[in-house]
């Protein structure tokens, strides 16, 4: 059963960078198929994807966010990792990685339980 | 606004039928996904591809496809099918990933 968990801070100043890392356990992330993911959730609203990354480090980003967004994959540490900088309030959300199955186009089969990151002074 | 586009919100009676429905045009060309997400929970894949469910996934759901719009169905809805639903797919380019905005889904 493979499991993912974020892990970073919960709290980040305006303009900082917004760093997060998931951790990858029951599966290989060099194992090819899929690829993996970082999805949003702002506060009572809807779920935005950021990006993913396979396990060559071949990347994919939301257009919207492309210019702040850097998702890169450590294999030897079976995790991948969110960078965006430049953040303000409206960054403020739910972070969730998850495993995308590249067959399918792109569902989503298994998510970390995600972890709320405030932008705030 | 997303390239998928859902009904805010559906009610169902317990124990009917409902239909959740997603459009956009690179559904034409793309599979889609469904996602269960429950308050204060991560989303959970219901539904993928054709028509597939996950294992321990319950068979009541189901999906299908007709030109740019795919539905989820909820044969007999529970009361722990309250939740909110998601679909998901590539955009028109095929290069990203898209979700549709959610349905939110009362079991009455």
């Amino acid at each position: 059963q493979v499991q993912l968990q974020e892990s970073g801070p919960g709290l980040v100043k305006p303009s900082q960078t917004l760093s997060l890392t998931c951790t990858v356990s029951g599966g290989s992330i060099s194992s090819g198929g899929y690829y993996w993911s970082w999805i949003r959730q702002h506060p009572g609203k809807g779920l935005e994807w950021i990006g993913f990354i396979y396990y060559s480090g071949s990347t994919f980003y939301n257009p919207s966010l492309k210019s702040r967004v850097t998702i890169s994959v450590d294999t030897s540490k079976n995790q991948f990792s969110l960078k965006l900088s430049s953040v303000t309030a409206a960054d403020t959300a739910v972070y969730y990685c998850a495993r995308v199955r590249n067959e399918f186009d792109w569902c989503l089969d298994y998510w970390g339980q995600g972890t709320l990151v405030t932008v705030s002074s | 606004s997303s390239e998928l586009t859902q009904d805010p919100a559906v009610s169902v009676a317990l124990g009917q039928t409902v239909r959740i429905t997603c459009q956009g045009d690179s559904l034409r060309n793309y599979y889609s996904s469904w996602y269960q997400q429950k308050p204060g929970q991560a989303p959970l894949l219901v539904i993928y591809g054709k028509n597939n469910r996950p294992s321990g996934i319950p068979d009541r759901f189901s999906g299908s496809s007709s030109g740019n719009t795919v539905s989820l169905t909820i044969t007999g809805a529970q009361a722990e099918d309250e939740a909110d639903y998601y679909c998901n797919s590539r955009d028109s380019s095929g290069n990203h990933l898209v979700f549709g905005g959610g349905t939110k889904l009362t079991v009455l």
